[in-house]
């Protein structure tokens, strides 16, 4: 079974301009979440989706947003970008999103680099 | 609220074992451990019910107590191939879909 892939694998950016990153989950799965990750925050949940519906957001301005698509492929839009945008963003996707029980795997990931 | 890691870093040698802990100021729903190699992506090792339920894979141990809200990842006869950043991911229940809380993570070295 394919893994989740992420596209673009790198990006660079210029501030102010907008980005779109997309997560292709595991086939079957319905949930996306989106992680933000860097080396003095961490790992840090930006938001997730289940069948093209928000369920959860973390505490990233609303310059971040993000849709899921009927075939649960998700995207991630991030516009007015800043120099502290920089990071690695990771999609991961399960069946349900219900992690007690659900195991979340995890995309290699697009490097976002802003100049 | 983030839970806490230590240590921070750990260095071994082959055959070495190691534990890695994890503490939370909040009741914890479900701990969950990832290894993350550097340029990879995190790769699911465990899961750790409340109530002891544990599901994973591969030669790695783990335990969850909850009356400490505490999870301790063990790494026992460590191989080459155990390197990378260890972190736990949080579950704090309710309508928590989608959402892990992870530590700040161990980085873990080992040498031949």
């Amino acid at each position: 079974k394919a893994g989740v892939t992420q596209t673009p694998r790198y990006l660079i950016k210029t501030r102010g301009q907008q980005v779109t990153l997309s997560c292709s989950p595991i086939s079957g799965h319905r949930s996306v979440s989106w992680y933000q990750q860097t080396p003095g925050q961490g790992l840090q949940f930006l938001f997730e989706y289940f069948s093209e519906t928000q369920r959860n957001k973390g505490n990233f301005p609303g310059r971040f947003s993000g849709r899921q698509f009927s075939n649960s492929r998700s995207e991630m839009n991030v516009s007015t970008l800043e120099l502290g945008d920089s990071a690695l963003y990771l999609c991961a996707s399960s069946w349900t999103g219900g992690y007690s029980t659900d195991t979340q795997y995890f995309g290699p990931g697009t490097r976002l680099t802003v100049l | 609220q983030q839970p806490v890691q230590s240590p921070q870093a750990v260095i071994l040698r082959e055959g070495e074992d190691a534990v890695i802990n994890c503490s939370s100021s909040k009741a914890l729903y479900s701990v969950h451990w990832y290894r993350q190699k550097h340029g990879e992506a995190p790769v699911f090792l465990m899961i750790l019910l409340k109530g002891g339920e544990q599901k994973g894979h591969e030669k790695i141990s783990a335990s969850f107590n909850e009356k400490k809200q505490q999870s301790s990842l063990y790494l026992t006869a460590s191989q080459l191939s155990y390197s990378g950043t260890y972190f736990c991911g949080t579950e704090y229940g309710g309508t928590s879909y989608g959402k892990l809380t992870f530590g700040q993570g161990t980085i873990l070295t080992v040498h031949p």
